[in-house]
Protein backbone atom coordinates (compact mmCIF):
# COMPACT_ATOMS: atom_id res chain seq x y z
CA UNK A 1 0.00 0.00 0.00
CA UNK A 2 1.00 3.42 -1.27
CA UNK A 3 1.83 5.88 1.67
CA UNK A 4 -0.17 8.27 0.40
CA UNK A 5 -2.97 7.69 -1.84
CA UNK A 6 -5.15 9.93 -3.92
CA UNK A 7 -8.25 9.78 -6.61
CA UNK A 8 -6.49 8.95 -9.47
CA UNK A 9 -9.28 11.88 -11.20
CA UNK A 10 -8.52 13.47 -13.96
CA UNK A 11 -11.52 15.49 -12.75
CA UNK A 12 -13.42 17.08 -15.22
CA UNK A 13 -16.19 19.62 -13.91
CA UNK A 14 -18.54 22.90 -15.04
CA UNK A 15 -17.99 26.05 -13.55
CA UNK A 16 -19.96 26.50 -10.75
CA UNK A 17 -19.91 22.63 -9.45
CA UNK A 18 -18.64 21.47 -6.34
CA UNK A 19 -15.79 18.76 -6.33
CA UNK A 20 -14.52 16.64 -3.64
CA UNK A 21 -10.87 15.26 -3.53
CA UNK A 22 -10.11 11.89 -1.15
CA UNK A 23 -6.74 10.93 0.33
CA UNK A 24 -5.46 8.15 2.20
CA UNK A 25 -2.35 7.90 4.20
CA UNK A 26 -1.35 4.57 6.00
CA UNK A 27 0.98 5.71 8.91
CA UNK A 28 -1.64 6.06 11.84
CA UNK A 29 1.24 8.06 13.50
CA UNK A 30 1.38 11.10 10.87
CA UNK A 31 1.36 14.38 12.02
CA UNK A 32 0.19 17.30 10.05
CA UNK A 33 -1.51 16.98 6.62
CA UNK A 34 -1.60 19.69 3.64
CA UNK A 35 -2.98 20.31 0.77
CA UNK A 36 -0.81 21.62 -2.29
CA UNK A 37 -1.83 22.99 -5.85
CA UNK A 38 0.40 22.38 -8.78
CA UNK A 39 -0.23 24.31 -11.99
CA UNK A 40 1.41 22.49 -14.86
CA UNK A 41 5.37 23.04 -15.21
CA UNK A 42 5.36 25.07 -12.26
CA UNK A 43 6.17 24.51 -7.98
CA UNK A 44 3.81 22.88 -5.97
CA UNK A 45 2.45 25.71 -3.81
CA UNK A 46 0.46 25.49 -0.23
CA UNK A 47 -3.35 25.22 -0.51
CA UNK A 48 -4.16 25.23 2.80
CA UNK A 49 -3.24 22.82 6.35
CA UNK A 50 -5.82 20.63 7.14
CA UNK A 51 -6.95 20.47 10.91
CA UNK A 52 -8.52 17.66 12.93
CA UNK A 53 -11.41 20.29 13.36
CA UNK A 54 -11.73 20.67 9.97
CA UNK A 55 -10.96 24.43 7.85
CA UNK A 56 -12.65 26.46 5.42
CA UNK A 57 -10.95 29.35 3.36
CA UNK A 58 -13.52 30.94 1.41
CA UNK A 59 -14.34 28.32 -0.96
CA UNK A 60 -11.96 25.32 0.11
CA UNK A 61 -13.07 23.29 3.00
CA UNK A 62 -10.34 20.68 4.14
CA UNK A 63 -11.04 17.80 6.48
CA UNK A 64 -9.37 15.27 8.59
CA UNK A 65 -10.74 11.92 9.98
CA UNK A 66 -7.72 10.71 12.14
CA UNK A 67 -9.97 7.33 12.64
CA UNK A 68 -10.19 6.17 9.45
CA UNK A 69 -6.37 7.76 7.50
CA UNK A 70 -8.71 10.27 5.19
CA UNK A 71 -8.07 13.63 4.14
CA UNK A 72 -10.97 15.75 2.24
CA UNK A 73 -10.47 18.40 0.28
CA UNK A 74 -13.77 20.65 -0.77
CA UNK A 75 -14.12 22.89 -3.62
CA UNK A 76 -17.69 24.91 -4.21
CA UNK A 77 -18.52 26.93 -6.80
CA UNK A 78 -15.17 25.82 -8.90
CA UNK A 79 -13.38 28.49 -11.08
CA UNK A 80 -11.73 28.56 -14.43
CA UNK A 81 -8.65 29.11 -12.59
CA UNK A 82 -8.85 26.34 -10.12
CA UNK A 83 -7.80 24.02 -12.99
CA UNK A 84 -4.65 22.27 -11.93
CA UNK A 85 -2.70 19.14 -9.71
CA UNK A 86 -3.75 18.85 -6.53
CA UNK A 87 -1.60 16.87 -3.98
CA UNK A 88 -1.59 15.57 -0.81
CA UNK A 89 0.95 15.98 1.58
CA UNK A 90 1.50 14.29 4.65
CA UNK A 91 4.27 14.89 7.70
CA UNK A 92 5.08 11.78 9.12
CA UNK A 93 7.56 12.98 11.96
CA UNK A 94 6.67 15.00 14.91
CA UNK A 95 8.97 18.03 15.39
CA UNK A 96 10.30 18.27 11.63
CA UNK A 97 9.45 18.56 8.42
CA UNK A 98 12.02 16.50 6.73
CA UNK A 99 10.65 13.32 4.27
CA UNK A 100 6.99 15.09 3.13
CA UNK A 101 5.20 12.41 2.10
CA UNK A 102 3.43 13.52 -1.53
CA UNK A 103 0.40 12.20 -3.20
CA UNK A 104 0.66 11.65 -7.03
CA UNK A 105 -1.75 14.33 -7.38
CA UNK A 106 -5.34 14.79 -8.93
CA UNK A 107 -5.64 16.49 -11.99
CA UNK A 108 -9.06 19.11 -11.98
CA UNK A 109 -10.04 20.74 -15.04
CA UNK A 110 -12.91 23.58 -14.86
CA UNK A 111 -14.86 23.81 -18.24
CA UNK A 112 -16.61 26.65 -19.18
CA UNK B 1 7.07 35.04 -5.66
CA UNK B 2 8.61 33.11 -2.66
CA UNK B 3 11.55 34.43 -2.61
CA UNK B 4 13.39 30.50 -3.33
CA UNK B 5 15.52 30.66 -6.68
CA UNK B 6 16.99 27.97 -8.38
CA UNK B 7 19.02 27.70 -11.62
CA UNK B 8 19.41 26.24 -14.06
CA UNK B 9 16.05 26.33 -14.94
CA UNK B 10 15.99 24.04 -18.19
CA UNK B 11 19.04 22.04 -19.02
CA UNK B 12 19.65 18.74 -20.88
CA UNK B 13 22.30 16.31 -20.06
CA UNK B 14 23.60 13.33 -21.72
CA UNK B 15 24.02 9.67 -19.79
CA UNK B 16 26.98 9.57 -17.57
CA UNK B 17 27.57 12.75 -17.12
CA UNK B 18 27.43 15.24 -13.94
CA UNK B 19 25.23 17.99 -13.08
CA UNK B 20 24.51 20.57 -10.38
CA UNK B 21 21.52 22.16 -9.50
CA UNK B 22 21.55 25.77 -7.31
CA UNK B 23 19.64 26.90 -5.09
CA UNK B 24 19.16 30.61 -2.98
CA UNK B 25 16.97 29.79 -0.07
CA UNK B 26 14.30 32.66 1.51
CA UNK B 27 15.83 35.46 3.41
CA UNK B 28 16.36 34.01 6.85
CA UNK B 29 15.79 30.79 5.93
CA UNK B 30 18.35 27.71 7.09
CA UNK B 31 16.90 25.20 6.50
CA UNK B 32 16.36 23.98 2.41
CA UNK B 33 15.02 20.45 1.22
CA UNK B 34 15.28 18.79 -2.49
CA UNK B 35 12.79 16.79 -4.22
CA UNK B 36 12.86 15.28 -6.82
CA UNK B 37 9.46 15.25 -9.17
CA UNK B 38 8.86 13.22 -12.39
CA UNK B 39 6.28 13.46 -14.65
CA UNK B 40 2.73 12.40 -13.51
CA UNK B 41 4.81 11.26 -9.75
CA UNK B 42 4.44 13.22 -6.83
CA UNK B 43 7.76 15.27 -5.40
CA UNK B 44 9.83 12.09 -3.64
CA UNK B 45 12.09 13.96 -1.02
CA UNK B 46 15.94 13.37 -1.76
CA UNK B 47 17.14 15.13 0.99
CA UNK B 48 17.37 18.14 3.39
CA UNK B 49 20.19 20.24 4.92
CA UNK B 50 19.96 22.18 7.75
CA UNK B 51 22.05 24.87 8.80
CA UNK B 52 25.21 22.92 6.53
CA UNK B 53 24.92 19.66 8.13
CA UNK B 54 22.53 16.87 6.06
CA UNK B 55 19.63 16.24 8.05
CA UNK B 56 17.49 13.24 6.48
CA UNK B 57 17.81 11.57 3.28
CA UNK B 58 15.37 9.94 1.16
CA UNK B 59 15.42 6.73 -0.88
CA UNK B 60 17.89 7.80 -3.48
CA UNK B 61 21.54 6.68 -3.94
CA UNK B 62 24.97 8.25 -3.48
CA UNK B 63 25.38 9.45 -6.23
CA UNK B 64 23.15 12.36 -5.43
CA UNK B 65 24.63 14.33 -3.09
CA UNK B 66 24.35 18.41 -2.11
CA UNK B 67 25.88 21.22 0.08
CA UNK B 68 24.89 23.63 1.87
CA UNK B 69 27.16 26.34 1.96
CA UNK B 70 27.38 29.42 4.92
CA UNK B 71 24.42 32.00 3.44
CA UNK B 72 21.87 28.72 3.63
CA UNK B 73 22.44 28.79 -0.29
CA UNK B 74 22.14 25.51 -1.42
CA UNK B 75 23.39 22.76 -4.59
CA UNK B 76 22.25 19.59 -5.66
CA UNK B 77 25.09 17.10 -7.41
CA UNK B 78 24.17 13.96 -9.23
CA UNK B 79 26.96 11.87 -10.80
CA UNK B 80 27.00 9.15 -13.50
CA UNK B 81 22.95 10.11 -14.94
CA UNK B 82 20.88 7.83 -15.71
CA UNK B 83 17.88 8.60 -17.83
CA UNK B 84 15.36 8.03 -15.17
CA UNK B 85 17.31 10.88 -13.55
CA UNK B 86 15.04 13.19 -16.39
CA UNK B 87 12.85 15.35 -13.67
CA UNK B 88 11.58 18.99 -12.42
CA UNK B 89 14.10 18.90 -9.17
CA UNK B 90 12.67 21.17 -6.36
CA UNK B 91 14.40 23.17 -3.73
CA UNK B 92 12.19 24.00 -1.06
CA UNK B 93 13.47 26.53 1.74
CA UNK B 94 11.96 27.11 5.28
CA UNK B 95 13.16 28.23 8.92
CA UNK B 96 14.48 25.37 11.03
CA UNK B 97 12.58 21.83 10.03
CA UNK B 98 9.80 22.11 12.45
CA UNK B 99 6.50 19.85 11.85
CA UNK B 100 3.92 22.36 9.96
CA UNK B 101 6.36 25.33 9.24
CA UNK B 102 5.51 26.57 5.66
CA UNK B 103 8.22 25.04 2.76
CA UNK B 104 8.65 27.85 -0.04
CA UNK B 105 9.80 26.34 -3.26
CA UNK B 106 11.55 27.91 -6.00
CA UNK B 107 10.17 27.38 -9.62
CA UNK B 108 12.25 24.38 -10.03
CA UNK B 109 14.83 22.76 -12.95
CA UNK B 110 14.03 20.90 -15.26
CA UNK B 111 16.44 18.30 -16.07
CA UNK B 112 16.23 15.86 -19.52
CA UNK B 113 19.09 13.13 -19.50
CA UNK B 114 19.02 11.86 -22.93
Amino acid sequence: RKEVEQDPGPFNVPEGATVAFNCTYSNSASQSFFWYRQDCRKEPKLLMSVYSSGNEDGRFTAQLNRASQYISLLIRDSKLSDSATYLCVVNPHAGNNRKLIWGLGTSLAVNP
Amino acid sequence: ETGVTQSPTHLIKTRGQQVTLRCSSQSGHNTVSWYQQALGQGPQFIFQYYREEENGRGNFPPRFSGLQFPNYSSELNVNALELDDSALYLCASSLGGASGNTIYFGEGSWLTVV
